[in-house]
């Protein structure tokens, strides 16, 4: 069975701080990708990233930084210098390549305070 | 491009109505899903498809039914409604399992 933990419920910072989002998964398949999922307060769902179980190089996009680590099965991201318009819950999710399905983590609701 | 399209967007119903919940794609992906997102617990999977014939069941299945007669289309039906069916429901789709989901803009559903 497949399981996502994001330990952080909810987060608030003031804006220009950096925030750290954690997720830990469960599998037992070698082959996998780990997602991550905004969720403004609009309601609606947007990709952030996508990885695979066999790259595990860091990724760095604008304020966005993502660490994936198979030892410890955390895959975490980062918003250096956050926004008010970062605010948003944000899914960490795992995917099963053959059967097609993907399990999400509860979510982490963060607020940024200007 | 249209993407992911739900229909309704907002419904009430009574406790043992049924009803259609759908979900269009225009991208011709073989993958769809259908979840619910209640307070605090996420994304939870109730039923999924990989291909025009081909369904599954996910984490919460019961109460629902589904059927994918077509590549773009994957309903989702509720048998007699519950008031624990109360929640908002996304539908997405993806060009496989390793691909990103594309969702829709949910229905938020109550049951009275």
């Amino acid at each position: 069975a497949q399981k996502v933990t994001q330990a952080q419920t909810e987060i608030s910072v003031v804006e220009k701080e950096d925030v750290t989002l954690d997720c830990v998964y469960e599998t037992r398949d070698t082959t996998y990708y780990l997602f991550w999922y905004k969720q403004p307060p609009s309601g609606e769902l947007v990709f952030l990233i996508r990885r695979n179980s066999f790259d595990e190089q860091n990724e760095i996009s604008g304020r966005y930084s993502w660490n994936f680590q198979k030892s410890t099965s955390s895959f975490n991201f980062t918003i250096t210098a956050s926004q008010v318009v970062d605010s948003a819950v944000y899914f960490c999710a795992l995917s099963n390549t053959n059967a097609g399905k993907s399990t999400f983590g509860d979510g982490t609701t963060l607020t940024v305070k200007p | 491009n249209a993407g992911v399209t739900q229909t309704p967007k907002f419904q009430v119903l009574k406790t043992g109505q049924s009803m259609t919940l759908q979900c269009a794609q225009d991208m011709n992906h073989e993958y769809m899903s259908w979840y619910r997102q209640d307070p605090g617990m996420g994304l939870r999977l109730i039923h999924y498809s990989v291909g025009a014939g081909i369904t599954d069941q996910g984490e919460v299945p019961n109460g629902y039914n589904v059927s994918r007669s077509t590549t773009e289309d994957f309903p989702l039906r509720l048998l007699s409604a519950a008031p624990s069916q109360t929640s908002v429901y996304f539908c997405a789709s993806s060009r496989g399992g390793n691909q990103p989901q594309h969702f829709g803009d949910g229905t938020r559903l109550s049951i009275l």
